[in-house]
């Protein structure tokens, strides 16, 4: 079952910060988060694992609730390269597949 | 480092006609998923193998069928298309069951099919 994902499109102006929430109807195993730009890739952010872990890297941060049921991606003090569409990605568990989210686009501007 | 590399970057193919797309893992990984991306839409889940073995299997056509190689490649034929075929088809790779890490899931640049 697709996670659901919010807000579907944010505009932030550079230095704002965002929230991007990903749900799903049940605990899941893990959950990921990607960034893709038009025509590319998806790129890798991060995994959380654990309920209520929190994780994060320069100013992009995770977290799992307690339940793993939803996480949130939180960016502080956007910059322009931040722009893109957001994935959570829930998977099962093992070597199953990540299934995406709704996506979130994001657009940074000066 | 070594991504995971897809080939061809660009294929433009007639209605009908048959397109293999080639992908090869990063190395020592295992574990090959392919996804279809149409435009505007997220990523949807076609198929993928674990250790040559098909692991699962999403949204593929049955005009669509896939192997992973000895070496741990992967291709993705794809018979008969249509104009709705048209889309970026990823392939990605990650270490498999019993790394007690949580799959990363690794993509390739993807390749552009279009259909005509």
């Amino acid at each position: 079952q697709q996670p659901v994902q919010s807000p579907q499109a944010v505009i932030l102006r550079e230095g704002e910060d965002a929230v991007i929430n990903c749900s799903s109807s049940k605990a899941l195993y893990s959950v990921h988060w990607y960034r893709q730009k038009h025509g590319e890739a998806p790129v890798f952010l991060m995994i959380l694992l654990k309920g209520g872990e929190q994780k994060g890297h320069d100013k992009i941060s995770a977290s799992f609730n307690e339940k793993k049921q939803q996480s949130s991606l939180y960016l502080t003090a956007s910059q322009l390269s931040y722009s893109g569409t957001y994935f959570c990605g829930i998977n099962s568990g093992g070597y199953q597949k990540v299934t995406f989210g709704t996506g979130t686009k994001l657009q940074v501007i000066p | 480092a070594a991504g995971v590399i897809q080939s061809p970057r660009h294929l433009i193919k007639e209605k009908r006609e048959t397109a293999t797309l080639k992908c090869y893992p990063i190395p020592r990984h295992d574990t090959v998923y392919w996804y279809q991306q149409g435009p505007g839409q997220d990523p949807q889940f076609l198929i993928s193998f674990y250790e040559k073995m098909q692991s699962d299997k999403g949204s593929i056509p049955d005009r669509f069928s896939a192997q992973q190689f000895s070496d741990y490649h992967s291709e993705l034929n794809m018979s008969s298309l249509e104009l709705g075929d048209s889309a970026l088809y990823f392939c990605a790779s990650s270490l498999g069951l019993g790394q007690g890490l949580g799959n990363t899931i690794y993509f390739g640049e993807g390749s552009w099919l279009t259909v005509v």
